[in-house]
């Protein structure tokens, strides 16, 4: 059975730009969370889609945005970057229930100039 | 304010030396502890799921245990191959399904 799944695994941009990255859930899967990871405040909640709506939302600016489709894959879209954007970007997918386990892909890098 | 704390931040150990790693936690109402395992450059990678107090899960070397306010990762005769960054997770319930993660614990053990 694959993994999650994300594209791309590294990407640099500069401040003011915009960036999309791309999340595949497990088959099967129809919950889709993001988490943002940095060394100093460790692993922090973006969001989190189910059935292509946003269901839950943590402390973070309204420059993070993201979407779900019918297929359940995710995108979620970071805009007028910052310095401290610059983090591990990972999604998490899960079979949507509560009290569900979260299985993490790889991860994005991303790095702003 | 929910959130969760992991003692000790590092961990040094000789191959067979076992040892406990210990989370902490402050949740307005616990729906589940989680405990992942994430080697550098990679995803957490899902261990364990704790519901309620008094549940323990053991896979391999480890063995989680849960109480009302805190969690234990134990590892016993842990060899190199167990070195890596352990995070704990709570569900809150009030808090959806988002997981709320401590600073982790990385573990080293040489041979």
């Amino acid at each position: 059975k694959a993994g999650v799944t994300q594209t791309p695994r590294y990407l640099i941009k500069t401040r003011g730009q915009q960036v999309t990255l791309s999340c595949s859930p497990i088959s099967g899967h129809r919950s889709v969370s993001w988490y943002q990871q940095t060394p100093g405040q460790g692993l922090q909640f973006l969001f989190e889609y189910f059935s292509e709506t946003q269901r839950n939302k943590g402390n973070f600016p309204g420059r993070f945005s993201g979407r779900q489709f019918s297929n359940s894959r995710s995108e979620m879209n970071v805009s007028t970057l910052e310095l401290g954007d610059s983090a591990l970007y990972l999604c998490a997918s899960s079979v949507g229930l509560l009290r569900n386990e979260q299985f993490f892909g790889p991860g994005t890098r991303l790095t702003v100039l | 304010e929910d959130q969760v704390t992991q003692s000790p931040e590092a961990l040094r150990l000789q191959e067979g030396e076992s040892s406990s790693l210990n989370c902490s936690y402050t949740v307005s109402g616990l729906r589940g502890l989680f405990w992942y395992r994430q080697d550098p450059g990679k995803g957490p990678e899902f261990l364990f799921t704790l519901y309620s107090a008094g549940e323990e899960k053991e896979k391999e070397r480890l063995k989680a245990t849960l109480t009302k306010k805190e969690s234990f990762l134990h590892i016993t005769a842990p060899k190199p191959e167990d070195s890596a960054t352990y995070l704990c997770a709570v569900q809150a319930n009030q808090a959806g399904t988002a997981l709320i993660f401590g600073k982790g614990t990385t573990l080293s053990v040489s041979s």
